[in-house]
């Protein structure tokens, strides 16, 4: 079936230093890849995605990557802040009438002050 | 600002019991989703609806139902609660892109 793998669990960083969430998926016919952050006790929120037609997208200090032969995306998080702090989801979705939605496991992140 | 509400913050039942969870958004959007999030295993998709009456089956849909009657409230229905639904439960409603917002999750005990 259809699956989103992401690596690694938990990452512990550097406040300033740089971090870098991969995942992989299945499904070829995936076309939108969001990331969310969700902090502790709080809702998962939309914080950058990127289309199937694009190989790259930026805003301000997070970024992600698509390479779509190898079904792989990544977000980077440069110059780390404690409150980066969370959880982190990656997800990928495509259009069957309406947005099959496979998230993955998710990423916990520390940032050290 | 688009705001989706669930009913219920907190909830506990009993094995058995029939259990309804209610989502509502007030931005028009037609797509909306449940979710269920347990530790280690992310946000796994129940159920999602893209419009009205209109409903797809995600990764767990077993022991589930939904209703869409109205655009702005998508429901989720556990016919006999388990024990093994105790989980957080979470509604989106997403735009025409697929960027989806988040309910602020509903925390289901079946005991």
């Amino acid at each position: 079936g259809e699956n989103v793998e992401q690596h690694p669990s938990t990452l512990s960083v550097q406040e300033g230093d740089s971090a870098v969430i991969k995942c992989t998926y299945s499904d070829s016919a995936s076309n939108y890849f969001p990331w969310y952050k969700q902090e502790l006790g709080k809702r998962p929120q939309l914080i950058i995605d990127i289309r199937s037609n694009v190989g790259e997208k930026k805003d301000q200090r997070i970024a992600v990557t698509l390479n779509k032969t190898a079904k792989h995306f990544s977000l980077h998080i440069t110059e780390t802040q404690p409150e980066d702090s969370a959880v982190y989801f990656c997800a990928a979705s495509k259009n069957t009438g309406g947005f099959k939605t496979i998230f993955g496991a998710g990423t916990r992140l520390f940032v050290k002050a | 600002d688009v705001k989706v509400t669930q009913s219920s913050r907190y909830l506990v039942k009993r094995t058995g019991e029939k259990v309804f969870l209610e989502c509502v958004q007030d931005m028009d959007h037609e797509n909306m989703f449940w979710y269920r999030q347990d530790p280690g295993l992310g946000l796994r998709l129940i159920y999602f609806s893209y419009d009205v009456k209109m409903k797809e089956k995600g990764d767990i849909p077993e022991g589930y139902s939904v209703s869409r009657e109205k655009k702005e409230r998508f429901s989720l229905i556990l016919e006999s609660a388990s024990t093994n639904q105790t989980s957080m439960y979470l509604c989106a409603s997403a735009t025409a892109r697929n960027e989806q917002f988040f309910g602020p999750g509903t925390r289901l005990t079946v005991l």
